[in-house]
């Protein structure tokens, strides 16, 4: 079965750092992939998604991705955060054998001001 | 796009009863989803609720716990059975746009979800 894990539980950062954070996929055929923001009190929503070609996705608010199949890994990534992006991030995958996403465990994400 | 709306969006219930949640799509969508999100932990997929089939549950999850009705194209509800503390969570309604076949431009929509705690 299809899966995804992240290994960052709960990551802390000054406002300007730079981040990244880690995902990584099981193999299962064609890989489709996604990050989600889950902000304080409100609905998930989709930052970003690879499904084929350039494996650099950039997504909204700033944040992009890479996807590097050799390494089985969907990382995001942000220059420079801001305490507005204090949030929970889900990595995911499409289980295309079963038509449904699959979540990783979550990170989340505090920035200090 | 599509819009999801949740009733109720929290409720706090007594051991052993029930809890009907209804998820309301603005658009016609085949592929709907329910999903558990307990306190600081990640989604759990409940079960796929697909319009004209039943509804298929994941491991953990059956159909007697989590009975879903899935009437039409834009609506459906999950039901919470014989409740206890330990279904206390937020529960999800999701729903799959598809454009054909999954393609760069589908996407999976949340709805803001139903708090629940059972006492």
């Amino acid at each position: 079965a299809q899966s995804v894990s992240q290994h960052n539980h709960h990551v802390i950062l000054s406002e300007a750092a730079s981040l990244e954070l880690g995902c990584n996929y099981s193999y299962g055929g064609t890989v489709n992939l996604f990050w989600y923001v889950q902000y304080p009190g409100q609905h998930l929503q989709l930052l970003l998604k690879y499904f084929s070609g350039d494996p650099l996705v950039k997504g909204i608010k700033g944040f992009e991705a890479e996807f590097i199949k050799s390494k089985f890994s969907f990382n995001l990534r942000k220059p420079s955060v801001q305490w507005s992006d204090t949030a929970e991030y889900f990595c995911a995958t499409w289980y295309s054998s079963a038509s449904k996403i699959i979540f990783g465990s979550g990170t989340r994400l505090s920035i200090r001001p | 796009s599509a819009v999801i709306s949740q009733k109720p969006s929290r409720d706090i219930c007594q051991r052993g009863t029930s809890l009907t949640i209804q998820c309301q799509v603005d658009s016609q969508v085949t592929m709907m989803f329910w999903y558990r999100q307990q306190p600081g932990q990640s989604l759990t997929l409940i079960a796929t609720a697909n319009q004209g089939s039943e509804a298929t549950y994941e491991s953990g999850f059956v159909i007697d716990k989590f009975p879903i009705s899935r009437p039409n194209l834009t609506f459906s509800t999950l039901t919470v059975s014989n409740m206890s503390p330990e279904d206390s969570s937020i529960y999800l309604c999701s729903v799959l746009l598809l454009a054909g076949g999954l393609s760069s431009t589908d996407t999976q929509y949340f709805g803001p979800g139903t708090r629940l705690t059972v006492l």
